[in-house]
């Protein structure tokens, strides 16, 4: 079974904090996502990577950074958070199938 | 107007009943298809997955595409409390692509079976 772990399931931070959200997957896949999930708004992917050290920028990128330095393992960065980062963020892995697998979830709060 | 529309429910419906959840596209490129399934607090799982057009069927499940319509649709048949989620659907290029298989969602329906 596909295993996929992030480091926190509720964070809470303040307004203009450094955010580092970590994702750690088992089963040597090539691809991992990283997805921000809001109320009527669905799943929406803020950066993807395809292999170490490289990264792609998804549809709203915006005020946020990714690291891929191994394969297994990828992260994001709110480099300065502010409230409207407010969201569930979900990291996502696949080995170019279609198939997504998805980590629980980490619940993240900027007062 | 959003490349995936998903009807946004919320849809609550006796135990037993024959549940039908559908989403439109605009994306005429997309060729895979999947219904993911989501429990409180926790993370999507791939529920039903579809390459191209036509039926599938997994114990309860049926996933049906029309590529024509650019129109896809869960049916659960029997419904059970145990059911009672979110329902996302997602779509996909390819991998071959460009688009690496990154996944356009819909935005959701949450699902309330009660006994």
């Amino acid at each position: 079974d596909v295993k996929v772990t992030q480091s926190s399931r509720y964070l809470v931070k303040r307004t203009g904090e450094k955010v580092f959200l970590e994702c750690v997957q088992d089963m040597d896949h090539e691809n991992m996502f990283w997805y921000r999930q809001d109320p009527g708004l669905g799943l929406r992917l803020i950066y993807f990577s395809y292999d170490v050290k490289m990264k792609e920028k998804g549809d709203i990128p915006e005020g946020y950074s990714v690291s891929r330095e191994k394969k297994e393992r990828f992260s994001l960065i709110l480099e300065s958070a502010s409230t409207n980062q407010t969201s569930m963020y979900l990291c996502a892995t696949d080995t170019y199938t279609d198939t997504q697998y998805f980590g629980p979830g980490t619940r993240l709060t900027v007062l | 107007q959003k490349e995936v529309e998903q009807d946004p429910g919320p849809l609550s419906v006796p135990e037993g009943a024959i549940v039908s959840l559908n989403c439109t596209y605009s994306n005429s490129a997309f060729q895979y298809f999947m219904w993911y399934r989501q429990y409180s607090r926790k993370g999507p799982e791939l529920l039903m997955y579809t390459y191209s057009s036509g039926n599938k069927e997994d114990g309860r499940f049926t996933a049906q595409v029309d590529k024509s319509s650019k129109y896809i649709s869960l049916f659960i048949r029997d419904s059970q409390p145990s059911d009672s989620a979110t329902y996302l659907c997602a779509m996909s290029e390819g991998a071959g692509g460009t688009s690496y298989g990154k996944l356009t969602f819909g935005q959701g329906t949450i699902l309330t079976v009660h006994p």
